[in-house]
């Protein structure tokens, strides 16, 4: 059964700090997607991860995937207040195209 | 593009009643997704559709949930009867190309509250 796990679950970061959340996944995969929740609001799509050694940025957000090492890196570069969410990465798994999600992780950014 | 569409937003039953969540995905989408998320965990998957066929059911419990998708466009999940820990929001997504291209489109999701 495939597990995805991220971490940290919590972060608390300063306005202008860079950080990682991490995401690994525990079968073969080759799609990895990440996804931004407000409170009480839906899944929003932020990056669509196809290959190994992708990358993709969006403002001061970017995605990388190592299909090799089942990792998946969310990098933010000078954090500001707008990122405060929860993010989550989702897997497909290979064999059956069932996407399982990461526990999640809750971004707090410090003025 | 229309989104995917969910109702009710909200809904507040007593346990042992049922409940009926409809969802309309965005046209032309294959793929269809029931997610269960309970509050401060990621969304579960409880149904993969694929057309009208399932493709994958297995964490769906289905003494008391079942969904259907006619002609292969909208859905329905129902529980009966329901529990208190059915307490969640539950999100419909859906895809074009199984996500292999342009991913997954959820809805606002509709949030069951058992007392």
């Amino acid at each position: 059964e495939l597990k995805v796990e991220q971490n940290p679950l919590f972060l608390s970061m300063q306005e202008g700090k860079n950080y990682t959340i991490y995401c690994n996944y525990s079968t073969t995969s080759d799609r990895l997607y990440w996804y931004r929740q407000d409170p009480g609001k839906s899944l929003e799509s932020l990056f669509v991860l196809l290959s190994n050694g992708a990358v993709k940025q969006e403002g001061r957000l970017m995605a990388s995937l190592d299909t090799k090492a089942r990792l998946s890196t969310l990098h933010i570069t000078a954090a500001v207040h707008d990122l405060s969410a929860t993010y989550f990465c989702a897997v497909v798994n290979f064999g059956n195209e069932k996407l399982t999600f990461g526990t999640g992780t809750r971004l707090t950014i410090i003025p | 593009e229309a989104g995917v569409a969910q109702s009710p937003r909200y809904k507040i039953i007593e346990k042992r009643q049922s409940v009926a969540f409809w969802c309309n995905p965005i046209s032309g989408h294959a793929t269809l997704y029931w997610y269960q998320q309970i509050l401060g965990q990621g969304p579960k998957l409880l149904i993969q559709f694929q057309n009208n066929g399932v493709v994958d059911d297995s964490q769906l419990p289905k003494d008391r949930f079942s969904a259907e998708r006619l002609k292969g466009v909208d859905s329905t999940l129902k529980i009966q009867p329901a529990k208190l820990e059915d307490s969640a929001v539950y999100l419909c997504a859906s895809s074009f190309d199984r996500g292999t291209f342009y991913g997954y489109t959820f809805g606002s999701g509709t949030r069951l509250t058992v007392v």
